[in-house]
């Protein structure tokens, strides 16, 4: 497996455009949650979402943020309208859960880093 | 709030063993203690976690005291590519909070 894709690995946009972040888990996983990174405030838990089904949303920051979760292979997370301190990388993470197993990691994307001028 | 207390750094001479601490003194008795690593620019990676048992892995080994107040990563023979933030996390698996961690540098 490739791992948990992200896409664009970078993006650059004017303050006031929409900007969509896109993320493709692992096959096989049902979570998969949304992080922001930056230096202020390290590794923040945005959202997550289990068998597609959003959980936990109290990370979102604001109304200006959404997620959604189609299918089980595809999510993407959406800032409409974007301002300069939504700059950040944010990460895309996705693992499984089985009543067997006690634990299993959560695998990370490569990460997109945005910038909102 | 993460309710975890790391340092902030720490230097270690390759090839010797690196022990980055944590504590977490309000952990509950169904909260896991997780490491994970997050190399340069890129995502976090899992390293290891723990209940109350001491737990060892192909990367590193985990101390947990007995009362589950802190724990202790040890990673045997640091080279230069452990260099990384080391976050030491407690909660459930949909819960993870990431405090600031430590930054390992691994010195030749």
């Amino acid at each position: 497996d490739a791992g948990v894709i992200q896409s664009p690995r970078h993006e650059v946009t004017e303050m006031g455009q929409e900007v969509t972040l896109r993320c493709k888990p692992i096959s096989g996983h049902d979570y998969l949650f949304w992080y922001r990174q930056t230096m202020m405030r390290g590794l923040e838990l945005l959202i997550y979402f289990n068998n597609n089904v959003p959980i936990d949303d109290s990370g979102m920051p604001e109304d200006r943020f959404s997620a959604k979760m189609p299918n089980a292979s595809f999510s993407t997370l959406k800032i409409q309208p974007s301002e300069p301190r939504d700059s950040a990388v944010y990460f895309c993470a996705s693992s499984y859960d089985r009543p067997w197993l006690i634990y299993t990691e959560a695998f990370f994307g490569q990460g997109t880093r945005l910038t909102v001028v | 709030d993460a309710k975890t207390t790391q340092p902030p750094s720490m230097d270690c001479a390759e090839g010797r063993a690196a022990n980055l601490p944590c504590n977490h003194s309000t952990i509950s008795g169904n909260e896991y203690v997780y490491w994970y690593r997050q190399i340069h620019s890129q995502g976090p990676q899992y390293i290891i976690h723990g209940l109350k048992n001491n737990e060892t892995n192909e990367m590193a080994s985990l101390i947990i005291t007995e009362d589950r107040k802190s724990s202790t990563l040890i990673l045997p023979h640091a080279t230069l590519r452990d260099t990384a933030v080391y976050y030491c996390i407690v909660g459930v698996l949909n819960q993870l909070t990431f405090g600031k961690g430590t930054k390992l540098s691994v010195i030749p």
